[in-house]
């Protein structure tokens, strides 16, 4: 059980394009995802909390212009980077909070988005 | 605030040998959930374990054990006769609660296990 699916799980795109990337909880709702971004050889930092029906929260330093989070319902957030450049490839990776379970986050498998 | 170190960058053993990754963290809060974490180079994570604050035994799971100890903020994780399919990051992880909240990840130990 709590299965997060991420999807697409690879993208390569032109330099200005917009990529949106899905975030689902397949057998449990959500009232709360967690994106993060990961660089190459480097750690997951955390980009915004998303919560179900409500503005996402940024964490500092994360241009809420440029990388765009809808929770729109209990299974299924996404977050959408906007004209998207090479500085922007990385490693997105998507986390759902299932209350009651263990562990208290689920991940999805990443998206790793690259921009030419 | 919260912070969780790993020393260690990168580590490379043989096959069948013993491996230790170290873990330290900080935080303010007596009540807190530590996590080990597992990425292959393929990308997704994979949960090894949780633990919470209140509770300081020793786990084993197989070849895998995790000592946490409190008084030295550390929650360290040993491979007994690593194999090559234990190549992998590893991220020790903090949260403050178990809901995810202030999920803060340590920096990572990059683990190859040579045949």
């Amino acid at each position: 059980g709590a299965v997060v699916s991420q999807h697409p799980s690879r993208v390569i795109c032109k330099s200005g394009t917009s990529v949106k990337i899905e975030c689902r909880s397949l057998d449990f709702q959500a009232t709360t995802m967690f994106w993060y971004r990961q660089f190459p050889k480097q750690s997951l930092m955390l980009m915004a909390t998303s919560n179900e029906g409500s503005k996402a929260t940024y964490e500092q330093g994360v241009e809420k212009d440029k990388f765009l989070i809808n929770h729109a319902s209990l299974t299924l957030s996404t977050l959408t980077v906007t004209s998207a450049h090479p500085e922007d490839s990385s490693f997105y990776i998507c986390s759902a909070r299932a209350t009651g379970h263990a562990p208290a986050q689920h991940f999805g498998d990443g998206t790793r988005l690259s921009i030419l | 605030a919260q912070k969780v170190t790993q020393a260690q960058t990168e580590i490379s053993v043989v096959e069948k040998e013993d491996v230790t990754l170290d873990c330290v963290y900080e935080t303010r809060d007596t009540t807190y959930y530590l996590f080990w974490y597992k990425q292959p180079p393929s990308g997704e994570l994979a949960f090894l374990i949780r633990r919470n604050s209140f509770d300081e035994q020793n786990e084993i799971s197989g070849r895998y054990s995790w000592n946490f100890q409190k008084s030295t903020s550390s929650f360290n994780f040993t491979i007994t006769a690593s194999q090559v399919v234990d190549s992998a990051v590893y991220f020790c992880a903090l949260s403050e609660n178990n809901y995810g909240q202030n999920f803060v990840f340590g920096p990572g130990t990059r683990l190859s296990v040579l045949p």
